[in-house]
């Protein structure tokens, strides 16, 4: 099974700043398997990034993703009001799907 | 417009059984596999099982194997998650979801709206 990390565990930001969050895995994702969803409370996540770096159709150009083999890194350029959120990596390389345990991106 | 629509949920005691259904539209679901997921209360995403377009592969995280069974019915395009042996710690919302690609392992482009699991005496 591939054991997904994500640091930090929160991070604090004001609106238009630049995020980073990182998700590391315990053993290479094979072909850059590796995907990252938003969930704001109380919603089900949506899908954000797939294949390390391909935006899916309607997310804005301010998410970005890069990485591969162990490390991943989603960018949020400039936050919004409405990217404070949780932020989870998955990997799906193989059987069992894990997902990472999320960042919390926060008001400061 | 995919949508996934569940239903089946609630208070459940430990040991208890339980029965969810996720019904698919805005795609071809016999066509693609589909998986649950589930979040305990403030925590973190768990995939839990998934199924191949014509059910023939099921898989299961090793925290539910032998208790939970995942079924399809491709000609009703319904989903289901039959819980047996419920313990606490499967207390949680579960969400159906389906990956824009209809394949296994794939990211999840679409989720249910989710349904809670509460498994407490």
């Amino acid at each position: 099974e591939i054991v997904l990390t994500q640091f930090p565990g929160t991070l604090s930001l004001s609106p238009g700043e630049r995020a980073t969050l990182s998700c590391r895995a315990s053993q290479s994702v094979s072909s850059n398997s590796l995907a990252w969803y938003r969930q704001k409370p109380g919603q089900a996540p949506r899908l954000l990034i797939y294949g390390a770096s391909s935006r899916v159709s309607g997310i804005p150009d301010r998410f970005s993703g890069s990485g591969s083999g162990t490390d991943f890194t989603l960018t949020i350029s400039r936050l919004e009001p409405e990217d404070f959120a949780v932020y989870y990596c998955q990997q799906y390389a193989g059987s069992p799907l894990t997902f990472g345990p999320g960042t919390k991106v926060d008001i400061k | 417009e995919v949508q996934l629509l569940q239903s089946g949920g609630g208070l459940v005691q430990p040991g208890g059984s339980l029965r969810l259904s996720c019904a698919a539209s805005g795609f071809t679901f016999s066509r693609s596999a589909v998986s649950w997921v589930r979040q305990a209360p403030g925590k973190g995403l768990e995939w839990v099982s998934g199924i191949s377009d014509t059910g023939a592969s099921t898989y299961y995280a090793d925290s539910v194997k032998g208790r939970f069974t995942i079924s399809r019915d491709n000609s009703k395009n319904t989903l289901d998650l039959q819980m047996n042996n419920l313990r606490a710690e499967d207390t949680a919302v579960y969400y159906c979801a389906h990956p824009g690609s209809g394949h296994y392992p794939a990211p999840f482009d679409h989720w249910g709206q989710g349904t809670l699991v509460t498994v407490s005496s």
